[in-house]
């Protein structure tokens, strides 16, 4: 199995743009989760699913956040418009067996807004 | 709500010398217990996980951690470190109960020294 799929790797952009993470979680799993870690805050949960419907979004920053699961193998995190405090590395990861249990991480995308 | 307190942001020890890294954590119903390790520019790996069966926990690398509800507390050890364990360790704890996704610790990073 290749593994949580996360694109790009790393994104720079500049402040008021748009922004696209995507992530491919393992087939089969079933809970797929975004978090974004920072020096400060280390990781903090964003948004997380259960067979693709949305279960807690309490931690998605503002409404310049959305993230979108239309089908079992895909999901995206998008950020309109980017600002600077955005710059961080966003995680996604998914989970076989819930929330409860030990979930499967990506490598990460690193943003940089400038 | 649940939480965790890692304690010490940073530990150092000498290649062979035991490994003891912090985690408290607080919860009002029976914790799941993760530990995770995260090697630079690299996604999170699971280390080993409590889900209330034995308390004392074995996971990869010879790592081990022991939870002991009295104390409120699952740390992570190794009786002789290797160079190779430099990195950052994350405690982790979900809410059995509510179904809510992991809540992790700021992190402890391990340095390695020959």
């Amino acid at each position: 199995d290749a593994g949580v799929i996360q694109s790009p790797r790393h994104e720079v952009t500049e402040m008021g743009q748009e922004v696209t993470l995507r992530c491919k979680p393992i087939s089969g799993h079933n809970s797929l989760f975004w978090y974004r870690q920072t020096m400060m805050r280390g990781l903090e949960l964003l948004i997380y699913f259960n067979n693709n419907v949305p279960i807690d979004d309490s931690g998605m920053p503002e409404d310049r956040f959305s993230a979108k699961m239309p089908n079992a193998s895909f999901s995206t995190l998008k950020i309109q418009p980017s600002e600077p405090r955005d710059s961080a590395v966003y995680f996604c990861a998914s989970s076989l067996q819930g929330p409860n249990y030990g979930y499967t991480f990506g490598s990460g995308t690193r943003l940089t807004v400038v | 709500a649940q939480s965790v307190t890692q304690l010490g942001s940073h530990v150092s020890v000498s290649e062979g010398a035991l490994v003891l890294l912090r985690c408290n954590y607080s919860s009002s119903v029976p914790p799941y217990l993760f530990w995770y390790v995260q090697y630079p520019n690299q996604g999170l790996q699971l280390l080993l996980k409590y889900t209330s069966a034995a308390t004392l926990v074995k996971g990869i690398n010879g790592f081990e951690a022991e939870f002991k509800k009295s104390e409120t507390s699952f740390h992570l050890t190794k009786p002789s470190a290797h160079m190779s364990d430099a990195a950052e360790y994350f405690c982790a704890v979900s809410d059995t109960q509510a179904g809510t996704a992991l809540i992790f610790g700021k992190g402890t990073t391990l340095s390695v020294s020959s």
